[in-house]
């Protein structure tokens, strides 16, 4: 099992433009959560999907953000256009629906700079 | 709203130390909490999940306690090493949702 795989690591971009960040969550897993990590505000909740349907987008900041998940195997996270305030760590994790072991596996996470 | 706290924010020890991390949230709602691990620039690690039903959880020479009614959870952590150095978050997942809510967590450096 290779885990949660998120691409790219790192991005830089320049304001205005678009970002997109991509994640491929572990086979089998039916829930997907994108999270944002910054120093200020440590890890938020962005958004979650079940069964590749967003459930809860309550923590998206902007309209600016958007997120898909077309299957059950990718799911994308927009941002357009960038500001520098995106700038943060953010994250995607997976689970496997309800139960007594309920937990999250956790991607490596993109860096995104925006200049 | 959920609120989960951890105390100390940083923590440095000498190798060989016990020590003890903490944990609180605000509302005892819980179905489960879990306890990450985070080097630096790196992904979140899940050390060990704690149902809301049990009362701890041991891996190892790390073991993690849960006292729901009191909305407390601390992590032990034997014998310190200096491959223990990294930042430790603490998690609750809400009852009612599927959102896991994170601490701010503790910065942990273990000096040789």
């Amino acid at each position: 099992d290779a885990g949660v795989i998120q691409s790219p690591r790192h991005e830089v971009t320049e304001m205005g433009q678009e970002v997109t960040l991509r994640c491929k969550p572990i086979s089998g897993h039916d829930y997907l959560f994108w999270y944002r990590q910054t120093m200020m505000r440590g890890l938020e909740l962005l958004i979650y999907f079940n069964n590749n349907v967003p459930i809860d987008d309550s923590g998206m900041p902007e309209d600016r953000f958007s997120a898909k998940m077309p299957n059950a195997s990718f799911s994308t996270l927009k941002i357009q256009p960038s500001e520098p305030r995106d700038s943060a760590v953010y994250f995607c994790a997976s689970s496997f629906s309800w139960g007594p072991n309920y937990g999250y596996t956790f991607g490596s996470g993109t860096r995104l700079t925006v200049v | 709203k959920q609120e989960v706290t951890q105390i100390p924010a940083a923590l440095s020890v000498p190798e060989g130390e016990n020590l003890v991390l903490n944990c609180s949230f605000t509302d005892s709602a819980i179905y489960n909490l879990q306890w990450f691990r985070q080097d630096p620039g790196k992904g979140l690690t899940s050390l060990l999940l704690i149902q809301s039903s049990q009362r701890e959880q041991t891996s190892g020479r790390l073991n993690a306690s849960l006292d729901k009614s009191s909305g407390r959870s601390t992590l032990y952590i034997a014998a310190s090493q200096p491959g223990d150095s990294a930042t430790y978050l603490c998690a609750v997942l809400m009852d009612s949702s599927y959102k896991l809510i994170f601490g701010s967590g503790t910065r942990l450096l273990v000096r040789p």
